[in-house]
């Protein structure tokens, strides 16, 4: 079983929608959690860290479930430099280690 | 805003060179990593690094794999002799703490090419 587990996607959609993201992982000593975003060739950027109350930056809502071991990002109003790639990341407590998904593409189109 | 800084953005070596990738982390981090990331796969913790150790290391991390910190702003990762495979971005990061209170900040990586 994968560790942090992503659709690839790609998500293709309109300028000013909304859409959603989710990650899976399988460790449950996951303690904490990150959307990184990565546009093509360079390096990850944070987006935001994801807190168990759930948390918005903007227009960015991320959400954890850890009974179900899942995060979901959301990002409403798209605009076309949101294109890029989404990357979930997890590391368990006591541990530096970020272990990342594969990411899911997004592509906002005029 | 400080930012990771990462020389040279593009290595290119033949197999069997050693090669030296640097890095200066965000001047008040204390936490330094790096991590590899081979065309079209996920990104990959290779070592972490604090107080002049290793604290943790993947099965990546073999014996051709070692880090330093020189002096007080350099971060390196040395590959002793380079493999086809060895070809990746390579990306140091910093953090202010570790575990999970650490948010993980990235340099531009340096793209490692090996013939």
């Amino acid at each position: 079983r994968k560790e942090v587990e992503q659709d690839p996607g790609p998500f293709n959609v309109p300028e000013g929608a909304t859409v959603a993201f989710n990650c899976t992982y399988s460790n449950s000593a996951s303690q904490s959690f990150f959307w990184y975003r990565q546009d093509c060739r360079k390096e990850p950027k944070l987006l935001m860290s994801v807190y168990s109350s759930g948390n918005e930056d903007g227009r960015f809502t991320a959400q954890l479930n850890r009974a179900s071991q899942y995060i979901s990002l959301l990002i409403r109003d798209s605009k076309l430099s949101d294109s890029a790639t989404y990357l979930c990341v997890v590391n368990q407590r006591g541990y530096s280690t970020l272990t990342f998904g594969k990411g899911t593409m997004l592509l906002v189109s005029p | 805003e400080p930012e990771v800084t990462q020389t040279p953005s593009h290595q290119v070596t033949q197999m069997g060179q050693e090669v030296i990738l640097r890095c200066v982390p965000i001047s008040n981090h204390l936490y330094f990593y790096w991590y590899r990331q081979i065309l079209g796969q996920k990104v990959e913790f290779l070592v972490s690094f604090y107080n002049n150790e290793i604290s943790e290391k993947s099965e990546i991390f073999d014996d051709q794999f070692s880090v330093e910190r020189p002096d007080g702003s350099n971060f390196t990762l040395k590959i002793r002799s380079t493999k086809l495979e060895d070809s990746a971005m390579y990306f140091c990061a910093s953090s202010e703490a570790a575990g999970g209170r650490g948010e993980q900040f990235f340099g531009p990586g340096t793209r490692l090419t090996v013939l």
